[in-house]
């Protein structure tokens, strides 16, 4: 059965630091992969998603991610955090059946 | 071009009622798809649709009910109310590799 996991729930990181989230699946096949950022009652919004080629993904906000087929992993990196980038942050895999993880939430200290 | 518009943005039921959340999409899209999401769990996939015609469960289908007779519209429906209903349901279509969401609808039985 599809799965995604983010095991990590709660983040916190100092401002100017370094993050990385990472994301869990299991899928039959290999799927897209998306990374969706969510501020408190607002919508998704896209970071970034995978689907084939460079394993190293470029989005936006100064967010990348890496494609690790062996490890079923797509974890999301920033080299720099900013306080704005606190919000909570979902996985999703799939092909038509989207699946989410159940989120990380960033938390930024100045 | 509209995307994927949502009907009703909030909505209070009765325990027992019923009522059907209508979602549209102007994209032409096949894909489409029904979530929830509640604090602490993300997105958790209801049903969702291939294209006109076909439907299938997903990961949190009981109490749901959907149709797909057109491209363009996938509706929700409630068949009776109960508050473990109460959440935000987000509909979306879906190109190749690329999710599209509505706004999402607030809903509270009590």
């Amino acid at each position: 059965a599809q799965s995604v996991t983010q095991p990590d729930i709660h983040i916190t990181v100092s401002e100017g630091a370094s993050l990385e989230l990472r994301c869990n699946y299991s899928y039959g096949a290999t799927p897209y992969l998306f990374w969706y950022v969510q501020s408190p009652g607002q919508g998704l919004q896209l970071l970034l998603k995978y689907f084939s080629g460079d394993t190293l993904v470029q989005g936006i906000k100064g967010f990348e991610a890496e494609f690790k087929r062996s490890q079923s992993s797509f974890n999301l990196r920033k080299p720099s955090v900013h306080w704005s980038d606190a919000a909570e942050y979902f996985c999703a895999v799939g092909v038509r059946d989207m699946r989410f993880g159940a989120g990380t939430r960033l938390t930024v200290k100045p | 071009n509209a995307g994927v518009t949502q009907t009703p943005k909030f909505q209070v039921l009765k325990t027992g009622q019923s009522m059907t959340l209508q979602c549209a999409q102007d994209m032409n899209h096949e894909y489409m798809s029904w979530y929830r999401q509640d604090p602490g769990m993300g997105l958790r996939l209801i049903h969702y649709s291939v294209g006109a015609g076909i439907t299938d469960q997903g990961e949190v289908p009981n109490g749901y009910n959907v149709s797909r007779s057109t491209t363009e519209d996938f509706p929700l429906r409630l068949l009776s109310a109960a508050p473990s209903q109460t959440s935000v349901y987000f509909c979306a279509s879906m190109s190749r590799n690329t999710i599209y969401f509505g706004e999402g609808s607030w809903l509270t039985v009590v």
